[in-house]
């Protein structure tokens, strides 16, 4: 199992670019979520997935929008980024709420 | 008033110290509590989930208060390796998990 993975490692925008970030599973997760890691703030949820087809918004959704048309992927567009979109993104998957797997995570810089 | 709070550190302690973290949470319906580690610029990681008897894994020991909301992690005979940040985690009804700022470890030579 490759577990969690994301693509692109590192991305680097100009401000009004849109973009999308990857991420899939191959452990049959229900469960998928984005996170975005800011020094001094901790992660936040942007948005997560309880199934494919289902998605709804976490604490900080505003500028971004997720799909789920399968089990295993679970990808987030930048509509147009936003130098305060600059963060370290990382996806997660798991059998349930309470279990939580992190891919290695994107590295975004909007300048 | 954030959710989850910690002391940010760093906490320097030499290897086979004994160290100890402390988290508290504001909201007293939450029902999962966790701590995460985190290594410089790697993604977070499950380390323990933390039950309301406490519970114990090898060197680490989590306790849980209900009454005081707060979570405490106990690291024993402190391993060069165990360097990281440790990540509060708290998570009410529902989907979403609350974490903590982190607290950093640094053990020494």
């Amino acid at each position: 199992n490759a577990g969690v993975t994301q693509t692109p490692k590192f991305q680097v925008l100009k401000t009004g670019q849109s973009m999308t970030l990857q991420c899939a599973q191959d452990m049959n997760h229900e469960y998928m979520s984005w996170y975005r890691q800011d020094p001094g703030m901790g992660l936040r949820l942007i948005h997560y997935s309880v199934g494919a087809g289902i998605t709804d918004q976490g604490e900080v959704p505003n500028g971004y929008n997720v799909s789920r048309s399968t089990t295993e992927d679970f990808p987030l567009r930048l509509l147009s980024a936003a130098p305060s979109q600059t963060s370290v993104y990382f996806c997660a998957s798991g059998p349930s709420p309470d279990t939580q797997y992190f891919g290695p995570g994107t590295r975004l810089t909007v300048l | 008033r954030k959710e989850v709070e910690q002391d940010p550190g760093p906490f320097n302690v030499p290897e086979g110290a004994t160290v100890a973290f402390n988290c508290t949470y504001s909201n007293s319906a939450s029902q999962s509590f966790f701590w995460y580690r985190q290594d410089c610029r790697k993604e977070p990681k499950l380390l323990m989930s933390v039950y309301s008897s406490g519970n114990e894994d090898g060197r680490f020991t989590a306790q849980l208060n209900r009454a005081s909301q707060y979570i405490s992690l106990l690291i024993r005979d402190s391993k060069l390796s165990d360097s990281a940040t440790y990540l509060c985690v708290v998570k009410h009804s529902g989907y979403a998990l609350n974490f903590g700022k982190g607290t950093s470890l640094l053990v020494t030579p």
